[in-house]
């Protein structure tokens, strides 16, 4: 089944900095990959997702790469706020029922 | 937010007796899911639906089972608790008729379940 690696484990910036996450899959069948950000005591909310037919995707501060040889993508954040603070979870997910593949998580850390 | 509603929040049981958990979804999706979420672990697939009556191994499947008689309920058990089921329970659902054949899970609030 498929494998996915996420890192780091913890992430910590000052205010106004950016945040880099990566991930790295293993299955050539995944074509797409949501990332979902969790508030302590929350459920997972999906904050952006791309699939196998695009490089990248921009939503205002945040965006998400994708390359499909290499088999990783990247969550990036930019001008880091304190609400930013969160795990976030990458996932990746086939044809095959929908099924979902996590990482580990990240939890990122901004600092005032 | 998607209509989805587990039952109940928090459950604390002891090591033998059988525990279910429940799902409940007001959005008609097909795809039905039940996760499991450890520190360093992210969430992890226990079991899964397609339809009523269709459902699958996830994961981590050993010592639950599943049950979807209706498209709106997707039931978890654990046939006899143990510790190592302590956990923070996550069921999702996902969109078949999307125009693509992928589309996002989205969670409900999750049941934080202890084991003693």
């Amino acid at each position: 089944g498929e494998n996915v690696e996420q890192h780091p484990s913890t992430l910590s910036v000052q205010e106004g900095d950016s945040a880099v996450i990566k991930c790295t899959y293993s299955d050539s069948a995944s074509n797409y990959f949501p990332w979902y950000k969790q508030e302590l005591g929350k459920r997972p909310q999906l904050i952006i997702d791309i699939r196998s037919n695009v490089g990248e995707k921009k939503d205002q501060r945040i965006a998400v790469t994708l390359n499909k040889t290499a088999k990783h993508f990247s969550l990036h954040i930019t001008e880091t706020q304190p609400e930013d603070s969160a795990v976030y979870f990458c996932a990746a997910s086939s044809d095959n029922f929908n099924k979902f593949y996590f990482g580990s998580g990240t939890k990122l850390n901004v600092k005032p | 937010d998607a209509g989805i509603t587990q039952s109940p929040r928090h459950k604390v049981t002891e090591t033998g007796t059988p525990v279910t958990l429940r799902c409940h979804q007001t959005e008609n999706h097909r795809y039905m899911y039940w996760y499991r979420q450890d520190p360093g672990h992210g969430l992890r697939l226990i079991h899964y639906s397609y339809g009523v009556k269709d459902t699958d191994k996830g994961e981590v499947s050993d010592g639950y089972s599943v049950s979807r008689s209706k498209t709106e309920d997707f039931l978890l058990t654990l046939e006899s608790a143990t510790s190592s089921q302590t956990s923070v329970y996550f069921c999702a659902i996902s969109d078949d008729r999307a125009p693509f054949n992928n589309s996002p899970l989205h969670f409900g609030n999750g049941t934080r379940l202890t084991v003693t």
